[in-house]
């Protein structure tokens, strides 16, 4: 039982470079939900899913694309990096509101 | 639209003395209200929730969290903290709703002196 996996671990893009970051999970959990960290700023939410096939948008979406083709499965794309987007990006899945996070995701757009 | 403060950004507390950290909420209705540890260069681990209840939560790791409605808080605490308790803290609040959304406050750093 892995839980949650999130690769790549770190990542350095060019500006307008775009890129998928990977999530997954085994607990077979409907919610996942993909946010952002940044000093001082707490985790803020990009997108979440409801389930397979549903996805909204959260407090940050600008920049980035979700899609949920499968349970296990929500990566986040980023369509056109800008320094803006370098972060700390954290993928969870929940079930009754306990929220299981991955290990995050270092990126860097320069 | 529910928020989370965390008044305390950074708090320097010596190994075996008693912790609280400050968390206020704004919340029309009765909030689920979550906090969670993250160590170093780590994902996030859930402490402990408070969802309806007693309003003494106690957590892993010897915590414990009280919910004051009066007080639109839920502080964090710990009678003795240990060396492994120096992570940034966070406190969430959810609405409820189907979408088990969190909102986060900005976290509170613990340093523990020896």
């Amino acid at each position: 039982n892995a839980g949650v996996t999130q690769t790549p671990k770190f990542q350095v893009l060019k500006t307008g470079q775009s890129m998928t970051l990977q999530c997954a999970q085994d607990m077979n959990h409907e919610y996942m939900s993909w946010y952002r960290q940044d000093p001082g700023m707490g985790l803020r939410l990009i997108h979440y899913s409801v389930g397979a096939g549903i996805t909204d948008q959260g407090e940050v979406p600008n920049g980035y694309n979700v899609s949920r083709s499968t349970t296990e499965d929500f990566p986040l794309r980023l369509l056109s990096a800008a320094p803006s987007q370098t972060s700390v990006y954290f993928c969870a899945s929940s079930t009754n509101y306990e929220q299981y996070f991955g290990p995050g995701t270092r990126l860097t757009v320069t | 639209a529910q928020s989370v403060t965390q008044p305390d950004i950074h708090i320097t507390v010596s190994e075996g003395a008693s912790l609280e950290l400050r968390c206020n909420y704004s919340y029309g209705a009765t909030p689920y209200l979550f906090w969670y540890v993250q160590s170093p260069g780590q994902g996030l681990q859930l402490l402990l929730k408070y969802f309806s209840g007693d309003t003494l939560v106690q957590g892993i790791k010897g915590f414990e969290a009280e919910f004051k409605r009066s007080q639109s808080s839920f502080n964090l605490r710990k009678p003795s903290v240990h060396w492994s308790d120096a992570a940034e803290y966070f406190c969430a609040v959810a609405n409820g709703g189907g979408a088990q959304k969190l909102v986060f406050g900005q976290g509170t750093r613990l340093t523990i002196n020896p």
